[in-house]
């Protein structure tokens, strides 16, 4: 009954590499988030989706490409990673734009 | 530019004590602001969502205020416990722009038996 959930919860890859997460709601939320948490715990938005369409792009790099193929998934495609991109990712989810969101429990990315 | 800072940064209390965690933000603008938990290697639990409408929200033992005209919002929980140790943050979410949550870094917070 797990209500956002990510997959998987831990990738460690070498830098170049391309690699993906991805996220599932079962909330029947319209609207889906990416976040970056730093090593210093800062966790600040990547982008936002709602029903299928992108309505936020914070000034991520583009080799960060998101992918949401209906509204209960929101994928994320890294490509030629870099040390920098280390990280947590968290997604989220909400019934509306305004609403309370509802986090998964993060993917911890390392790259080395 | 909306920026969000939580002051302390971290907090040790003995259990019972009642606590005022706090947040300030810059621009008084917001169209919400929600307060979370976040456990170690865990995602963010959602405690409070006031609207800027309102002044406060309560959920059992946690009370959270919202005065916008000073650009502060205080998370106080009464009678604490160790199972209250975590991470709490604090977000806004701005006018015109409301799909977006800014974060402030958090308050740590032990509380011990």
């Amino acid at each position: 009954d797990t209500a956002v959930s990510q997959t998987p919860k831990y990738l460690v890859t070498q830098m170049g590499n391309d690699k993906s997460i991805k996220c599932e709601q079962n909330l029947g939320h319209d609207t889906m988030y990416w976040y970056k948490q730093d090593s210093k715990k800062f966790l600040k938005i990547m982008f936002s989706y709602n029903n299928k369409e992108l309505i936020i792009n914070e000034t991520v790099p583009n080799r960060f490409s998101p992918k949401s193929p209906d509204k209960a998934h929101l994928n994320l495609h890294i490509n030629s990673l870099e040390l920098g991109d280390s990280a947590v990712y968290f997604c989220a989810s909400s019934q509306t734009e305004v609403a309370t969101q509802y986090f998964g429990p993060g993917t911890r990315l390392t790259v080395l | 530019k909306q920026e969000v800072t939580q002051i302390p940064a971290a907090l040790s209390v003995p259990e019972g004590e009642n606590l005022v965690l706090n947040c300030s933000f810059t621009d008084s603008a917001i169209y919400n602001l929600q307060w979370f938990r976040q456990d170690p290697g865990k995602g963010l639990t959602s405690l409070l969502l006031i609207q800027s409408s309102q002044r406060e929200q309560t959920s059992g033992r946690l009370n959270a205020s919202l005065d916008k005209s000073s650009g502060r919002s205080t998370l106080y929980i009464a009678a604490s416990q160790p199972g209250d140790s975590a991470t709490y943050l604090c977000a806004v979410r701005p006018n015109g722009n409301t799909g977006k949550l800014i974060f402030g870094q958090g308050t740590t917070l032990q509380v011990k038996p």
